[in-house]
């Protein structure tokens, strides 16, 4: 499962506070991805990134932002937390970019923004 | 705006037939084309990563095949046993992102 653990597992956070969720790899993965699940959308890309310092906007990434300091470690930030934000975050990691070996998940984030 | 199609959203079988479903892509710019399997409460888990045209794949009682040209993936489950419940989503890996379909929810009947 490339050691891949999400945390904090839960949080309930308020409208406008800033919330920091953090993905941590054991397997120097170099491709980090950022997903939010939702009802009828499946998984949508919030954020990716392709090496340390390197990373790019997904498909969702207003409200959101991110910073890889280390391989191992993603942090996704909700600058200020809305209610359209209360979601499950899933992290990934691939060896190898451009699609070309299986992503590793964590067990998810669930975020509630009150 | 990158596309990927899952059909039919939702699929009821009976235990014991074959089933299968599919994922469409954009033709360009293909890199490679990712099936996972993700049961209610766990995280997605890789079944088959495809790239070259003409791929085909397979584990146990469920395969996979690939059309680059036209865009499309099959997944076929042969026999279907209860475990098999799950939603199975296709990726599809353009430039260095993974984009997920919305999936294919899948339900056994007994």
């Amino acid at each position: 499962d490339a050691g891949i653990t999400q945390s904090p597992r839960h949080k309930v956070t308020e409208t406008g506070t800033p919330v920091t969720l953090r993905c941590h790899q054991t397997e120097n993965h170099r491709y980090m991805y950022w997903y939010r699940q939702d009802p009828g959308h499946g998984l949508r890309l919030i954020h990716y990134s392709y090496g340390v310092k390197d990373t790019d906007k997904g498909e969702v990434s207003d409200g959101y932002s991110v910073s890889r300091s280390k391989t191992e470690d993603f942090l996704l930030t909700l600058e200020s937390a809305t209610s359209s934000q209360t979601s499950v975050y899933f992290c990934a990691a691939a060896l190898t970019g451009q699609g070309t070996t299986e992503a590793f998940f964590g067990q998810g984030t669930r975020l509630t923004v009150v | 705006i990158l596309n990927v199609e899952q059909s039919p959203q939702s699929l009821h079988v009976q235990e014991g037939d074959s089933t299968n479903f599919t994922c469409s892509f954009p033709s360009s710019n293909f890199y490679a084309l990712h099936w996972y399997r993700w049961e209610t409460a766990k995280s997605p888990e890789a079944l088959f990563v495809m790239t070259l045209n003409g791929d085909e794949k397979k584990k146990g009682r469920i395969s996979a095949t690939l059309n680059t040209k036209e865009g499309y993936s099959y997944l076929y489950i042969k026999g279907s046993q209860p475990e098999d419940s799950a939603t199975y989503l296709c990726a599809f890996g353009p430039d260095d992102k993974i984009i997920f379909g919305k999936g294919t929810r899948l339900h056994i009947l007994p």
